[in-house]
């Protein structure tokens, strides 16, 4: 599975938008795009994945630029609750063990 | 409701025991999966399991073992192998070819004294 490059951290405030980027250069054609995220000291919770189109839930919306090298999470009205790590994570379609690899993530801090 | 299960939430053992970790879903999902977690860090896969009675290694198995005797239960032993066992420790679950959704419990954190 390709790996992911994110940023170490960041900040925005409440009630603006976060958008958490991620790079995936080497991301091949039969992989997609998963966000994870991680409030402190619980076990990560789903957000949403993507292959090539951009994709929308309640939670959140994934941005895919068209070559697939990088995406964008974006956390529409980001609340306090929303202070967690993130994580980016691809994945091919043909993997049997349905593993997940986790990077270190961005850790999203939303202030007051 | 269903979920994943996992305890004890806060363990503490001294040196050189074996400990293991309960996970159970309820979820009838066929795929149940360990991860450890060390503080600041991305989680690390231990073992998973893709049916009962079948399991493979992680990247990081050594110093510990698992069984898969039935489909909700995945429980994970620390053996006194492993070297730095003190980690926050992760059970999920999927269904079996899904796309990658992993359900995850709230985790047990292991201490060793």
């Amino acid at each position: 599975d390709a790996k992911t490059t994110q940023p170490t951290s960041m900040d925005c405030a409440e009630g603006r938008a976060a958008n958490l980027p991620c790079n995936h250069s080497t991301i091949s054609g039969n992989e997609y795009v998963y966000w994870y995220r991680q409030i402190h000291s619980q076990g990560p919770q789903y957000i949403i994945h993507g292959l090539k189109n951009n994709e929308t839930n309640e939670m959140a919306s994934l941005i895919i630029t068209e070559d697939r090298k990088s995406s964008t999470l974006i956390l529409p009205h980001a609340t306090l609750r929303d202070t967690a790590v993130y994580y980016c994570i691809v994945r091919a379609t043909n993997n049997a063990g349905n593993m997940l690899t986790f990077g270190g993530g961005t850790r999203l801090m939303v202030k007051p | 409701d269903g979920g994943i299960t996992q305890s004890p939430k806060y363990l503490f053992r001294k040196e050189g025991q074996n400990v293991t970790l309960s996970c159970e879903q309820n979820l009838n999902h066929d795929a149940m999966y360990w991860y450890r977690q060390d503080p600041g860090q991305g989680l690390r896969l231990i073992y998973y399991s893709q049916i009962v009675n079948d399991f493979q290694k992680g990247d990081i198995a050594e110093g510990y073992s698992v069984s898969r005797e039935k489909k909700e239960s995945f429980p994970l032993t620390v053996t006194s192998a492993q070297k730095n066992p003190t980690a926050f420790y992760l059970c999920a679950s999927t269904v079996q070819g899904a796309n990658g959704e992993l359900f995850f419990g709230e985790g047990s954190r292991l201490t060793v004294l």
